[in-house]
């Protein structure tokens, strides 16, 4: 079965800190995704890597960054939190092309 | 650039009734996936069907396809409460082979 870890299923931090989630799959898979999901607006796609050191912007990319330096891990930082990236932050891989993707159990992070 | 939309947002039914979901899409599409996702975790993948599909059986589900008016349908059948959880579509972005745009969901309340 394909696992999808995410490092913290919850998170709270503080405004203006540098925050990491960070995320690790064991099926080398090429793609990898971050997303968040808030009620009434479903999940919006942060930003994509199809590949090491690859990544492509998502819908909301705006006060993010990712770093994928090696295959089965991706991070998505957030330079500097607001109390606006209070959310629930999903990570998803999957094989090359239109395949299932295959997600980690999310990190409920909190920005107070 | 939401893609998918899925009727009702919410759905009541009883234990061992049929459960309908509907999704509807803009853009031409090669394949739709539906997702279910229990509270507090993550998404898992239930289903892949292909344009060139009409219906697709897996276990209790079954999905249908109508390209020419842009829809799909997930029912589950004799439900149970186990199958309380939100239900998602979700299609190719654009002509992108990589990325999936999720819809809001439905969430499907089972009662025992």
């Amino acid at each position: 079965d394909v696992k999808v870890t995410q490092s913290s299923r919850y998170l709270v931090k503080r405004t203006g800190e540098k925050v990491f989630l960070e995320c690790v799959q064991d099926m080398d898979h090429e793609n990898m995704f971050w997303y968040r999901q808030d009620p009434g607006l479903g999940l919006r796609l942060i930003y994509f890597s199809y590949d090491v050191k690859m990544k492509e912007k998502g819908d909301i990319p705006e006060g993010y960054s990712v770093s994928r330096e090696k295959k089965e891990r991706f991070s998505l930082i957030l330079e500097s939190a607001s109390t606006n990236q209070t959310s629930m932050y999903l990570c998803a891989s999957s094989q090359a092309g239109n395949q299932p993707q295959h997600f980690g159990d999310g990190t409920r992070l909190s920005i107070l | 650039s939401q893609q998918g939309e899925e009727d009702p947002q919410a759905l009541s039914i009883q234990e061992g009734e049929n459960a309908t979901m509907n999704c509807s899409y803009k853009t031409s599409i090669n394949n739709l996936q539906w997702y279910r996702q229990n509270s507090g975790r993550g998404l898992v993948h239930l289903i892949l069907i292909r344009s060139n599909e009409r219906e697709k059986h897996s276990g209790r589900l079954r999905v249908t396809l109508d390209t020419s008016k842009k829809s799909s349908s997930l029912l589950i059948t004799a439900s149970r409460a186990a199958d309380t959880a939100s239900y998602f579509c979700a299609t190719p972005w654009g002509g992108a082979t990589n990325k999936l745009i999720f819809g809001t969901g439905t969430l499907l309340a089972v009662q025992p």
